[in-house]
């Protein structure tokens, strides 16, 4: 059985610093890894994923996440926090074979920026 | 593209009520699914489908009843209402391999 742990509920960080939101996972065979973020009455938006090759995966909005497989981790990085990325971030995994396809998701991070 | 829409936005049941969630997708994925998402608990995969006329359970099936006819189409039935289905669900689609699309959600009270 796959899973996806996200071990902080809340990351508090000020603007302008870099911001790490942490993830493990655990799954059978090779991963496929993803990132998603939930603004306040919306539906969760895709922000990046690892499917093979560089372990450096940059996406949407200046964020990245970088791949560690030793550590089984996904954590996502951003250089500079904006206010404006104070939302819910996700990380999913699924097996790249065999399963439902479906990924696993963790619980949520809560990410606040402050001014 | 509409991507992937989900009517209604917000419902009121009273408990023992049946009722349909639509989801609607353009985009021509195989994988379409339903969560739902509860303070605390993340989202939780409640029924799946990889393609017209292929369903099957997540994590939480009970009390829920899906169907596939068309790809574009994966309504959710609510049997018989119950408050702890009270929750915000999501309605989500995919390419094989690829990233989900999810819907707006749909705001779910039952009382």
């Amino acid at each position: 059985a796959q899973s996806v742990a996200q071990p902080e509920d809340q990351v508090n960080v000020a603007e302008g610093n870099p911001l790490t939101v942490k993830c493990t996972y655990s799954v059978s065979g090779n991963p496929y890894l993803f990132w998603y973020v939930q603004y306040p009455n919306r539906g969760l938006q895709f922000l990046l994923k690892y499917i093979t090759g560089d372990n450096l995966v940059k996406g949407s909005y200046g964020f990245e996440a970088e791949f560690n497989k030793s550590q089984t981790s996904f954590h996502l990085k951003k250089p500079s926090a904006l206010v404006s990325d104070s939302a819910l971030y996700f990380c999913a995994v699924r097996p790249t074979s065999g399963g439902s396809y479906i990924p696993t998701f963790g619980r949520g991070t809560s990410l606040i920026v402050h001014p | 593209n509409a991507g992937v829409t989900q009517t209604p936005k917000f419902q009121v049941l009273k408990t023992g009520q049946s009722m349909t969630l639509q989801c609607a997708q353009d985009m021509n994925h195989e994988y379409m699914s339903w969560y739902r998402q509860d303070p605390g608990m993340g989202l939780r995969l409640i029924h799946y489908s990889v393609g017209a006329g292929i369903t099957d359970q997540g994590e939480v099936p009970n009390g829920y009843n899906v169907s596939r006819s068309t790809t574009e189409d994966f309504p959710l039935r609510l049997l018989s209402a119950a408050p702890s289905q009270t929750s915000v669900y999501f309605c989500a689609s995919a390419k094989v391999a690829g990233e989900q699309y999810f819907g707006p959600g749909t705001r779910l009270t039952v009382t």
